[in-house]
């Protein structure tokens, strides 16, 4: 079976700062893996995405995650805070490019301080 | 990526009724699926809405308390049935083409 764990519900970073959300997955077959930002009162948008290939993805508004199957995890990091960034964060994981049956973490919740 | 149109975007409702969310994409898609995200956890597949056939559902969830539809490639339905309190949730619309996105999801108060 397929998990997806992400530590910290809340994280607060300063306008500015070093972003790091964290996610394990455990999974029994090669996984495929996403991010997820969730605005209030809106759906879901997909961040970045691995399936294959290059272990480091780029995704939209400067986030990038990097996938490690040595501690199976795919942590989203951003150089530098913005206050937009403020958002809950997902990370999801699939067992298949074929299918949209995505599993999901708890959530992160980003607070941006100024 | 295609556009999910989610109807209603939010709704109050009495024990004991019932609500139908629609799910209208913009494009032709092969996979649909309709997601709970209970108030403070994350998001639970409850089905995948198959087109011209029932719907497949996750452990926990029933046809019964969850009925769906999807009578084409752009277009499905979730009714909560006799609802209670305890089906307060945002409700959420995922498709797939070739990669999974989402409506903008149903906020639904049970009082």
């Amino acid at each position: 079976a397929q998990s997806v764990t992400q530590l910290g519900s809340h994280v607060s970073v300063s306008e500015g700062a070093l972003v790091l959300l964290r996610c394990n997955y455990s999974s029994s077959v090669p996984p495929y893996l996403f991010w997820y930002v969730q605005y209030p009162n809106q759906g879901l948008q997909l961040l970045l995405k691995y399936t294959t290939g290059a272990t480091l993805v780029k995704g939209i508004n400067g986030f990038e995650a990097e996938f490690k199957k040595s501690e199976t995890s795919f942590h989203l990091t951003k150089p530098s805070a913005h206050m937009s960034d403020a958002a809950e964060y997902f990370c999801a994981v699939t067992r298949s490019s074929n299918t949209g049956k995505l599993i999901f973490g708890q959530g992160t919740t980003l607070q941006v301080k100024p | 990526s295609a556009v999910i149109s989610q109807k209603p975007s939010r709704d109050i409702c009495q024990r004991g009724t019932s609500l139908t969310i629609q799910c209208q994409v913009d494009s032709q898609v092969t996979m649909m699926f309709w997601y709970r995200q209970q108030p403070g956890q994350s998001l639970t597949l409850i089905a995948t809405a198959n087109q011209g056939s029932e719907a497949t559902y996750e452990s926990g969830f029933v046809i019964d308390k969850f009925p769906i539809s999807r009578p084409n490639l752009t277009f499905s339905t979730l009714t909560v049935s006799n609802m209670s309190p305890e089906d307060s949730s945002i409700y959420l619309c995922s498709a797939k083409d070739s990669e999974a996105f989402f409506g903008q999801g149903t906020r639904l108060t049970v009082v």
